[in-house]
């Protein structure tokens, strides 16, 4: 089992639609959890971070983490063509502190 | 602030050749990370080091990869001798503590023929 797991997609959305991105994690006692955004071709880039329960806004983006089931999303509402990119989740192992990855997801958003 | 500077952002080698990555972070920031990007693998940490120590290399692939950071500005990830399958984009990042956001440089693109 992959330590943070998440679809690979391509997750495809109207304009203008929500898209839901989703990440589980393995290490029952890791803290922090980050969403990145990697446009083709760029570096990753942090959208959001998220250390407790419950859901998070910035702006259209809103993270939701669930410890008990060890489950973290990213909603982006409003979305935009601009969105389309692939989405990193990743958690911070708790013995050590490495920052661990999933694969990402896809996002495509169609005008 | 110029955020975290990697060198080359290309690179174009033939196997066998000994390839030197570099990387400034950004300024104040303690933690120093390499990273690697396949397709196949995904984002992968390689080394993170803390104030220029060497903290965890569990992520080194084998002995042919090093890295050092003789001061706070500025680390090196060496590859001798290189490999076709070490082709991938390789990113340095940097943050103030371990559990904080981590900021990437632009990354350098290897390609090993």
């Amino acid at each position: 089992q992959k330590e943070v797991e998440q679809n690979s997609g391509p997750l495809s959305v109207p304009e203008g639609a929500i898209a839901s991105l989703n990440c589980t994690y393995s290490d029952r006692v890791s803290q922090s959890f980050f969403w990145y955004r990697q446009y083709s071709g760029k570096s990753p880039e942090l959208i959001m971070s998220i250390y407790s329960n419950g859901d998070k806004e910035d702006g259209r983006f809103t993270a939701q983490l669930n410890k008990a089931s060890q489950y973290v999303s990213l909603l982006i509402r409003d979305s935009q063509p601009s969105d389309s990119a692939t989405y990193l989740c990743a958690a911070v192992r708790y013995q050590g502190g490495k920052l661990i990855f999933g694969q990402g997801t896809e996002l495509s958003v169609k005008p | 602030d110029a955020g975290v500077i990697q060198s080359p952002r290309h690179e174009v080698t033939e196997m066998g050749q000994e390839v030197t990555l570099r990387c400034k972070p950004i300024s104040g920031h303690d933690y120093l990370f390499w990273y690697r990007q396949t397709m196949m693998r995904g984002l992968e940490l390689l080394i993170y080091f803390n104030n220029n120590v060497p903290i965890d290399d569990s992520g080194m692939p084998e002995d042919r990869f090093s890295a050092k950071m003789p001061n706070a500005s500025f680390s090196t990830l060496k590859i001798q001798p290189s490999e076709p399958r070490d082709s991938a984009v390789y990113f340095c990042a940097s943050s103030q503590i371990v559990t904080d956001t981590q900021y990437f440089g632009p990354g350098t693109r290897l390609t090993v023929l």
